[in-house]
């Protein structure tokens, strides 16, 4: 089966643009998680859909960013306008069980804000 | 608040020889424990995970996980370590009673293996 896939790999944009990334989560996967990794640091969570809705968006940083999952396929997360800190990776996983934290993660994209 | 600590930000090892990395959490129960790994240009992918029961856990690639709970540990190891495991390891905790599934990762150890 394909895996998750997002795209683009890579982003380069400059402050106050708007980026948007997007991910393909495995078929039949209900649950889509979408993190991050700021500057080496920890990877954090972002937010979690279960099909299209947002069971959780506790981990989202600020309404600069907005993350939709429009007939509970695949996902988009739209930063707009880019601030320098959002340089990151950005991770998205799917599971079919969210209880039993069966993850398949994307190899992410990595965004680079100048 | 729930953290992981993985003190060990990078660590060497020649191939052959044995490798254990570390990583502490902070939760008030037992959590879901996991170690992940990412090699360069690929996704994360799980090595091993601890649910309950028997605390040593093996995974695959032939790593094993002890998870102490005197020690607030989950120690990743391998008995000999081949050059395609140089990649950066993460150690996460999964909290199961108050929902949202999330996982909360530590920083990464990244392990290089020299020859």
């Amino acid at each position: 089966e394909a895996g998750v896939t997002q795209f683009p790999s890579h982003s380069v944009i400059e402050k106050g643009q708007t980026v948007t990334l997007r991910c393909d989560p495995i078929s039949g996967h209900d649950n889509l998680y979408w993190y991050r990794r700021v500057m080496g640091k920890e990877i954090k969570f972002l937010l979690h859909f279960v099909k299209e809705s947002k069971q959780d968006e506790s981990g989202m940083p600020n309404n600069r960013f907005l993350a939709e999952r429009t007939g509970g396929t695949y996902s988009t997360l739209k930063v707009q306008p880019a601030e320098l800190e959002d340089s990151g990776v950005y991770f998205c996983a799917s599971s079919q069980d969210a209880s039993n934290y069966g993850y398949t993660f994307g190899s992410g994209t990595r965004l680079t804000v100048v | 608040a729930q953290s992981v600590t993985q003190p060990d930000i990078h660590i060497t090892v020649s191939e052959g020889a044995s490798l254990e990395l570390r990583c502490n959490y902070s939760y008030g129960a037992t959590p879901y424990l996991f170690w992940y790994v990412q090699s360069p240009g690929q996704g994360l992918q799980l090595l091993l995970k601890y649910f309950s029961g028997d605390t040593l856990v093996q995974g695959i690639k032939g790593f094993e996980a002890e998870f102490k709970r005197s020690q607030s540990s989950f120690n990743l190891r391998k008995p000999s370590v081949h050059w395609s495991d140089a990649a950066e390891y993460f150690c996460a905790v999964g909290d199961p009673y108050t929902g949202g599934f999330k996982t909360i990762f530590g920083a990464g150890t990244r392990l290089f293996v020299k020859a």
